[in-house]
């Protein structure tokens, strides 16, 4: 299995707090992605990086941003969290962005916005 | 994008093969087949993927349509374990670079029985 830890597993918090995902891996991947899982809308990519301190925007940006200092590390916050944002979050590696390469995606993080 | 189309569910006992339809009657020549499947509470899983000929690998097969406008993920022998939702999914080299964007639809629920 490919060597990605996603912390918390579950989390709760409320309307208006700010809330850090981080995504961490052991395969030194360049690419990574985060995605949003919510019923009827299957997975969504909402950031990815493609390097170090290098993103870009998904399609379901708005109201997150994402960094990256280390290979290792892909941070995800929400400056604000509103219950829209309720969601399980996915984050996914992969050694580039050929489509040849498959996406590894952690186990996900279950956030619940009150 | 190119669309898919796969039926919402299927049911198959353990043991037996299965195989799961996909149709992408829009496919371009540059679209790449890829398959993930999601076990319940954890993150997508790659399966295989293919252009043309037919896939092999230890998880399963690929099978193309000789017009490409279809495709069929095939389970050799169901285990429970493989009871998921499988996602066909079209990655397309068109446009040059691509930042690896997955597209999920709402994929097929595999229920497999004892």
């Amino acid at each position: 299995d490919a060597g990605i830890t996603q912390s918390p597993r579950h989390k709760v918090t409320e309307t208006g707090t700010p809330v850090t995902l981080r995504c961490h891996q052991t395969e030194n991947h360049r690419y990574m992605y985060w995605y949003r899982q919510d019923p009827g809308h299957g997975l969504r990519l909402i950031h990815y990086s493609y390097g170090v301190k290098d993103t870009d925007k998904g399609e379901v940006s708005d109201g997150y941003s994402v960094s990256r200092s280390k290979t290792e590390d892909f941070l995800l916050t929400l400056e604000s969290a509103t219950s829209s944002q309720t969601s399980v979050y996915f984050c996914a590696i992969s050694e580039s962005y050929s489509i040849n390469q498959p996406q590894h995606f952690g186990d996900g993080t279950r956030l619940s916005i009150l | 994008d190119a669309k898919t189309t796969q039926p919402n569910s299927m049911e198959s006992n353990e043991e037996e093969p299965v195989h799961l339809p996909c149709n992408h009657s829009t496919i371009s020549g540059t679209d790449y087949i890829h398959w993930y499947r999601q076990l319940p509470s954890q993150g997508p899983e790659y399966v295989i993927h293919g252009l043309t000929s037919n896939v092999n690998n230890r998880m399963a097969s690929l099978a193309i349509a000789e017009d490409r406008k279809s495709s069929t993920l095939i389970l050799h022998r169901a285990t429970l374990r493989d009871a998921a939702v499988y996602y066909c999914i079209l990655r397309d080299t068109a446009g040059g670079t691509s930042y690896g964007k997955l597209t999920f639809g709402q994929g097929t629920i595999l229920t497999v029985h004892p």
